[in-house]
């Protein structure tokens, strides 16, 4: 099974900061990595498939790159709706494995 | 617009079963992979399984395998997943969740639609 982790595993950041997240996989998952956004009390968002690709509707300030084992999710300037835990996905073999997450909590 | 409920969630006895329930509505459900995702209280997101868009391939979490069984009725717009031999560390909210890829042969995952969740709470 492939193996997601995170770092950091939680940040605090002020409004308008740039924030980068990490996540590595145990092996090579190519491009197949997906990112979520999870707010309490509410269902994951999907902001990011393959690594880079901003789904619709998501603001510009997210962006993603990475592939084989090393990806990153950054926040240009973070905004306070976007204050929520970070999960990046492998979609590329099951068990389809979540990293453990990234809370980002205000300063 | 996509809309997905669950439904069957509960408090159960350790050893006991429950079935859940996802209604499906605003797209064409026969033609999108479905997977299920819990999270136990406090902790972070957990995959369960996964059943392509035709219901031939099934894959699972291997905390779940050999307890769960993921189905689903295209005829009806449902999926379900039956959960046998219950432990407390089943304890979660559960999410019913759409695959991105359209009749796709190859199961990968992209979830792009979640519903709100039902919880299931193992407990004597």
């Amino acid at each position: 099974d492939i193996q997601m982790t995170q770092s950091p595993s939680s940040l605090s950041a002020s409004v308008g900061d740039r924030v980068t997240i990490t996540c590595r996989a145990s092996q090579s998952v190519l491009t197949y990595l997906n990112w979520y956004q999870h707010k309490p009390g509410k269902a994951p968002n999907l902001l990011i498939s393959s690594a880079s690709t901003l789904q619709s509707g998501v603001p510009s300030r997210f962006s993603g790159s990475g592939s084989g084992t090393d990806f990153s999710l950054t926040i240009s300037s973070l905004q306070p709706e976007d204050f929520a835990t970070y999960y990046c996905q492998q979609g590329y073999s099951s068990p389809f494995t979540f990293g453990p997450g990234t809370k980002v909590v205000i300063k | 617009q996509v809309e997905l409920v669950e439904s069957g969630g509960g408090v159960v006895q350790p050893g006991g079963s429950l079935r859940l329930s996802c209604a499906a509505s605003g797209f064409t459900f026969r033609n999108y992979g479905m997977h299920w995702v819990r999270q136990a209280p406090g902790k972070g997101l957990e995959w369960v399984a996964v059943i392509r868009y035709d219901g031939s391939i099934k894959y699972y979490a291997d905390s779940v395998k050999g307890r769960f069984t993921i189905s689903r009725d295209n005829s009806k717009n449902m999926l379900y997943v039956q959960m046998n031999s219950l432990r407390a560390e089943d304890t979660a909210v559960y999410y019913c969740a759409k695959d991105w890829r359209v009749l796709a042969a190859a199961i990968r995952a992209v979830i792009d639609f979640w519903g709100q969740g039902t919880l299931v709470t193992v407990s004597s």
